[in-house]
């Protein structure tokens, strides 16, 4: 596509419920990137994706989030158990190298809302 | 562990006039890169300028430069002419060079820029 698409754009869920929430890449793009802007916290990184492997997830908060990635394209970013801090905006980003030193193209994320 | 720090949380400028955005930052690598990106309302980041800390000349894209000063770690954002589409946050960035990274990006705290007309 002609962006990086995000889905869904909003997102309200329960407390302790799990969410998933989905990253197109732009085609092509061989890394791909999850950000949570939050107010407290500002813009983390999550995990990184180099293709369908995931050479760095340490900036995953805890074994609540996973994420995987298929066929180099399409990434899922999981939440189980939703709590209240897990209220933030969701940032996917790709990059067509792979270290991302060009810069990254972003999509407008996810808000996710835990109530 | 590197940091960014943007000391302005806000700023405002006429439209037409120029206005720089600070960002100072922590490292102890030698070669990495800044970036400026730019979130406007609709939430989507848009890379402003980018700058390899191994030049020594300051980027710029049209009505966007930096002042890049290694020495200092000091990476300021000038706007000139500004217009009211360029009323958005702005975040400053680090990342360490490619072959001892994965492209993480550093992201300072942000300055929220309005232009007034």
């Amino acid at each position: 596509g002609a962006g990086v698409s995000q889905s869904p754009s909003n997102k309200v869920t329960e407390k302790g419920k799990d969410v998933e929430l989905r990253c197109d890449p732009i085609s092509g793009h061989t890394a791909l990137y999850w950000y949570r802007q939050s107010l407290g916290q500002g813009l983390e990184f999550l995990i990184y994706f180099q293709g369908n492997s995931a050479p760095d997830k340490s900036g995953l908060p805890s074994d609540r989030f996973s994420a995987e990635r298929t066929g180099g394209s399409v990434s899922t970013l999981t939440i189980q158990r939703t709590q209240q801090e897990d209220s933030a905006v969701y940032l996917c980003a790709s990059s067509p190298t792979p270290g991302g030193d060009y810069g990254y193209t972003f999509g407008s994320g996810t808000r996710l809302t835990v109530v | 562990a590197q940091t960014v720090t943007q000391s302005q949380p806000e700023m405002s400028v006429q439209e037409a006039e120029t206005v720089t955005l600070s960002c100072t930052y922590d490292t102890s690598e030698n070669n990495y890169y800044l970036f400026w990106y730019k979130q406007p309302p609709s939430r989507q980041m848009i890379l402003v300028i980018r700058q390899e800390a191994y030049k020594q000349q300051n980027a710029t894209e049209n009505r966007f430069s930096v002042n890049f000063q290694k020495a200092a770690k000091s990476f300021s954002l000038k706007i000139s002419d500004s217009q009211l589409g360029d009323t958005a946050m702005y975040f400053c960035a680090f990342m360490k060079q490619l072959g001892s990274n994965t492209g993480k990006l550093i992201f300072g705290q942000g300055t929220t820029l309005q232009v007034k007309p």
